[in-house]
């Protein structure tokens, strides 16, 4: 398996853009997790989804942050408008996630895209 | 509120042992993972613990003291490689993965 998929790896980009991260989950894995990692507040859970659907989404910091998940193969998740404070690495991870077995709740994490909002 | 604390950084030397600690406060529990972070990498599994006691893995093991609220990752003959970034994360009573904010851990030869 070619693990979880995230792309861009990096993005520069300036104040007041549209920034869209993506993700592709590991085949047959229910759960995917969005988090945004710095030096400061270290690995923060933004958003995870149960079979496309969105479950918690109480770590999305404002209303500029979105994420979609249309199918079980694809997520995204969109800054509109970016601010640099938005600057940090976003990672998607994905488990099988069957509550109650830890060997399917272990989650595997993507390469992550280091966004810089200048 | 949850909470998990680890030391911010550790220092040891190539070939010998560390042990890195991890004390909790959560909404119930439901298994504690260890991943390893490398700089500028994504987190990697390493372990996790639901019963106390202690899981080997090769020269990594894990220690769990539910009733402590207590974990620790130790590591065996250090290599170089070894320096990264050690997470502790707690599964809670909601099933949710509260992290902690990791330990630096330097190897010096």
């Amino acid at each position: 398996d070619a693990g979880v998929i995230q792309s861009p790896r990096h993005e520069v980009t300036e104040m007041g853009q549209e920034v869209t991260l993506r993700c592709k989950p590991i085949s047959g894995h229910d759960y995917l997790f969005w988090y945004r990692q710095t030096m400061m507040r270290g690995l923060e859970l933004l958003i995870y989804f149960n079979n496309n659907v969105p479950i918690d989404d109480s770590g999305m910091p404002e209303d500029r942050f979105s994420a979609k998940m249309p199918n079980a193969s694809f997520s995204t998740l969109k800054i509109q408008p970016s601010e640099p404070r938005d600057s940090a690495v976003y990672f998607c991870a994905s488990s099988p996630g069957l509550a109650g077995d830890l060997y399917q709740e272990t989650q595997y994490f993507g390469p992550g895209t280091r966004l810089l909002v200048l | 509120g949850q909470n998990i604390d680890q030391p911010t950084e550790m220092t040891a030397t190539e070939g010998a042992i560390v042990q890195i600690n991890c004390t909790y406060q959560t909404s119930g529990f439901n298994g504690l993972f260890w991943y390893q972070q490398h700089a500028g990498e994504a987190p990697t599994f390493l372990s996790y613990n639901v019963l106390d006691g202690l899981e080997e893995k090769g020269r990594f093991s894990s220690f769990l003291s539910r009733s402590k609220g207590y974990s620790y990752l130790l590591l065996k003959e250090l290599q170089m490689k070894d320096s990264a970034s050690y997470l502790c994360a707690v599964l809670d009573s909601n099933y949710q993965l509260i992290w902690g904010a990791g330990t630096k851990l330097i190897i010096k030869p």
